[in-house]
């Protein structure tokens, strides 16, 4: 079975801070993709980022970034010098490579952005 | 192009009423999912289709619920009998998984609250 476990609620930062989103997943296949969607307060999933697993590179986007480590089941993302519109609801999710292509959600981390 | 569209945006029924949750995915993708945000629960699969079939409704939480999707494009998430615990937000999201797993769009999702 698969999991995927974001143990962080709530963060609450102040603007220009960084900020690290954890996200932990179980899966006994080898072949499998991560992803991050970001839910503002207006409730659509936006998506962010995906990874294949077997590409273990770091990347970059602007203000954002992902670390993937596969030796720790990891997928964190940072957001550097955070902004009030960053505000929102962050969900970390994997899809296996079996067929069925249901991503399968962690439960969340609301970050809050306080000016 | 336009992104998944999902009518109505807001629905509030009768404790026993059926609904009608209509998704119009992104144009030329052929996969369709529907998902279920509820505060006790998260964001959780219920249905997938490839085309017009569904060959995943594992996610279905009862018999009350079921799915179609007609001509490749549009589907229709129905709810007989409609109970309290079916208030959620209702997610629709499509993708174009050709050889692969693609990623999945979102629409606005539609809330639906059952008096």
């Amino acid at each position: 079975a698969q999991k995927v476990t974001q143990a962080q609620t709530e963060i609450s930062v102040v603007e220009k801070e960084d900020v690290t989103l954890d996200c932990v997943y179980e899966t006994r296949d080898t072949t499998y993709y991560l992803f991050w969607y970001k839910q503002p307060p207006s409730g659509e999933l936006v998506f962010l980022i995906r990874r294949n697993s077997f590409d273990e590179q770091n990347e970059i986007s602007g203000r954002y970034s992902w670390n993937f480590q596969k030796s720790t089941s990891s997928f964190n993302f940072t957001i550097t010098a955070s902004q009030v519109v960053d505000s929102a609801v962050y969900f970390c999710a994997l899809i296996v490579n079996t067929g069925f292509q249901k991503l399968v959600f962690g439960t969340g981390t609301r970050l809050l952005v306080s000016p | 192009g336009a992104g998944v569209s999902q009518s109505p945006s807001n629905k509030v029924t009768e404790k026993g009423k059926d609904v009608e949750l209509r998704c119009d995915p992104i144009s030329g993708h052929t996969a369709l999912y529907w998902y279920r945000q509820s505060l006790g629960q998260g964001l959780e699969f219920l249905i997938y289709f490839q085309g017009n079939s569904a060959p995943d409704k594992s996610g279905l939480p009862s018999d009350r619920f079921s799915a179609e999707r007609t001509g490749g494009s549009v589907s229709t998430l129905t709810i007989q009998r409609t109970q309290q615990e079916d208030s959620a937000v209702y997610l629709c999201a499509s993708s174009s998984p050709a050889g692969g797993i693609d990623t999945q769009y979102f629409g606005p999702g539609t809330r639906l609250t059952v008096l």
